[in-house]
């Protein structure tokens, strides 16, 4: 069963940084795009992020455009979610998830790691 | 990119079916062929339900189906039933090569 398990999380200060990791198993993960969705907390979802399964193509929301950065390390079957100048909006629950081979769409999920930013 | 819009709340009883809205633009859902629908269960990851429009992914119950004209896409969930009830979120491909997400629609079985 593939698994997607996200860390990283927890409490940051407004204009703090912080790296979110998603480490994957049971499947091949050179071989597929990945993303990071975001949910803050009682609200709907917000895409924020995705790379192709080489790195080569990434491509952000505005939202977290120069702010947040996506990067993957095929050897270690690991995505990474590298933020910085957190606000507030920033607050939610980040998902890391994979791009189907089969379509456009996200086909398996983690089960979240949940970013707080406040002061 | 604006969230695409969908309904707020849609509710039906044992049994009916029910039909959820998701309207975007020329870029994005009318675009393309590439929306999805997602369940998501409270404290729940979403779960992907339809793909490319209105193909099920392997496991997904055959109740569930999506259709598209112009710059709108649906969800019907037929036969509905009490493990139904749940957010509902569409989402769409779009011309930047980037996704967008709906507002959502919590669903809810009478």
């Amino acid at each position: 069963e593939v698994q997607l398990v996200e860390s990283g999380g927890g409490l940051v200060k407004p204009g703090g940084s912080l790296r979110l990791s998603c480490a994957a198993s049971e499947f091949t993960f050179s071989s597929y795009s990945m993303n990071w969705v975001r949910q803050p907390p009682g609200k709907g979802l917000e895409w924020v992020s995705s790379i192709s399964n080489s790195g080569s193509y990434i491509y952000y929301a505005d939202s977290v455009k120069g702010r947040f950065t996506i990067s993957r390390d095929n050897a270690k079957n690991s995505l990474y979610l590298h933020m910085n100048s957190l606000r507030a909006e920033d607050t939610a629950i980040y998902y890391c998830a994979r791009e189907a081979t089969f379509s456009n769409a996200q086909d398996y999920w983690g089960q979240g790691t949940l970013v707080t930013v406040s002061s | 990119q604006s969230a695409l819009t969908q309904p707020a709340s849609v509710s039906g009883s044992p049994g009916q079916s029910i039909t959820i809205s998701c309207t975007g633009t020329s870029s994005d859902v009318g675009g393309y062929n590439y929306v999805s629908w997602y369940q998501q269960h409270p404290g729940k990851a979403p779960k992907l339900m339809i793909c490319d429009v209105s193909n099920r992914p392997s496991g997904v119950s055959n109740r569930f189906s999506g259709s598209k004209s112009g710059n709108t896409a649906s969800l019907t969930i037929s036969g509905l039933q009490a493990e139904d009830e749940a957010d509902y979120y569409c989402s769409s491909y779009t011309s930047s090569s980037t996704y967008v997400f709906g507002t959502g629609t919590k669903v809810t079985v009478l």
